[in-house]
């Protein structure tokens, strides 16, 4: 069955860095993007952009365009979200989620992430 | 980027009940809209996609429709277990933009 599971909670100081992982199994892992979204404490839920397992082009949203690094290691099946110069308002839940290949829907999730900036 | 406007942002309802909850894109959006339900300390879960056809395995009493700018999703008769918060999704164009959020509650 495909799975998303991603790396435990993190605690970080402001100004400093965080990356999260998330391993794919039970389905070809090229063949479909990865997503990043994140959802701030009792808040919405916010896109941050998308990896291409297959090639590891990426697009990211304007907000983190010069915060945030995607990669993958398609060796183990997974992929990486790095985000850089953190502030307390990036204290969240980041999710994974892997996008069907037709109209683009988020199918499956990972778990979340915990992500806490504090001083 | 489009805009996805959700209302109402929260509703208390019977069990039982008919529930209507609609999504409106700042532009057509030519039926890439999806709809997810997310329940406290769990990540979202997709239940409609492509406007109105249902994930496997999500109740018939979940129902989408809808084309352009304007979607609806209906939940025919409400169970206890729908409890959550329900977002809609575009995913017509790129950045992929979500509504804010309708909390569903149960009186």
């Amino acid at each position: 069955q495909v799975q998303l599971v991603q790396s435990g909670a993190e605690v970080r100081k402001p100004g400093a860095s965080v990356k999260v992982s998330c391993k794919a199994s039970g389905y070809t892992f090229t063949s479909y993007y990865i997503h990043w979204v994140r959802q701030a404490p009792g808040q919405g839920l916010e896109w941050m952009g998308k990896i291409s397992p297959s090639g590891g082009s990426t697009s990211h949203a304007q907000n983190f365009q010069d915060r945030v690094t995607m990669t993958r290691d398609t060796s183990t099946r997974t992929v990486f979200m790095e985000l850089y110069s953190l502030r307390s308002d990036d204290t969240a839940v980041y999710f994974c989620a892997r996008a069907d290949s037709g109209l683009g829907a988020f199918d499956f999730w990972g778990q979340g992430t915990m992500v806490t900036v504090s001083s | 980027d489009i805009q996805m406007t959700q209302s109402p942002s929260s509703l208390s309802t019977s069990v039982g009940d008919r529930v209507t909850i609609t999504c409106r894109a700042s532009q057509s959006i030519s039926g890439y809209l999806n709809w997810y339900q997310q329940t406290p300390g769990k990540p979202p879960k997709l239940l409609i996609y492509g406007t109105s056809s249902f994930r496997s395995g999500v109740p018939s009493r979940f129902s989408g429709s809808g084309s352009g700018t304007d979607f609806t999703l209906t939940i025919s008769s409400l169970q206890p277990e729908d409890v959550g918060t329900y977002y809609c999704q575009q995913t017509y164009s790129s950045p992929p933009t979500f509504g804010q959020g309708t909390k569903l509650q149960i009186k």
